[in-house]
């Protein structure tokens, strides 16, 4: 699976959009963009994936750019409550077989303040 | 919908005993499981794949003797961490990749671990 690059921590404003950036300039064409956030001392929480265009639902925006090479996550009205850990993950994906594994790297704090 | 659960949240046990943890999928059907362990301040490392009705597959340095894997039906799985010592206290977590799609996987609560 690529690599993916993210800062290790970011601040917020309650209210404000919050973005986050993820580079992953090795992806491979099948390879999907996955988020997942983890709120302190909880299992981690599907946000959303994308393979090419740009995807969104109830909790969150991906923008993935046209080159694939990076994406951001993007909050649109963060809350005390997105306090957490964010990971970028890039997976092969598709069903069937047991290699579709999630490798969780440092991801990025982000802190939403008051 | 796709709910995880993980039983026990947490559990304290003494060194030289066995502890087993239960992962269900509450509302599909996983034919994947996967078992994470996160140590403080720390992500998570993947300890093993297991599907249904088959062995495990275990990540490089994880014993598998150690940590003992059944994955008996489409929507539970179990970990035993036998013969536990004090460095095995760990938060344990488990995923289930949902069947026949994309491939999303959700995560259990977490077991958090403490060997005594």
């Amino acid at each position: 699976d690529a690599k993916t690059t993210q800062p290790t921590s970011m601040d917020c404003a309650e209210g404000r959009a919050a973005n986050l950036p993820c580079n992953h300039s090795t992806i491979s064409g099948n390879e999907y963009v996955y988020w997942y956030r983890q709120i302190h001392s909880q299992g981690p929480q599907y946000i959303i994936h994308g393979l090419k265009n740009n995807e969104t639902n109830e909790m969150a925006s991906l923008i993935i750019t046209e080159d694939r090479k990076s994406s951001t996550l993007i909050l649109p009205h963060a809350t005390l409550r997105d306090t957490a850990v964010y990971y970028c993950i890039v997976r092969v994906g598709g069903s069937g077989g047991s290699n579709y594994k999630l490798t969780f790297g440092k991801g990025t704090l982000l802190t939403v303040n008051p | 919908g796709a709910v995880v659960s993980q039983h026990p949240s947490w559990v304290i046990c003494k060194s030289g005993t066995s502890v087993k943890i239960e992962c269900r999928s509450l509302d599909f059907q996983a034919t994947t499981m996967f078992w994470y362990r996160q140590f403080p301040k720390q992500s998570l490392m993947l300890m093993a794949t297991s599907n249904e009705g088959s062995k495990a597959t275990y990540e490089q340095g994880v014993e598998k003797d150690k940590f003992l894997i059944n994955h008996a039906s489409l929507t539970l799985s179990t970990l035993t961490v036998t013969s536990a010592h004090p460095e095995d206290s760990s938060f344990y977590i488990c995923s289930a990749r949902v069947a026949g799609t994309i491939g999303e996987q959700y995560f259990g609560p977490g077991t958090r671990l403490t060997v005594t």
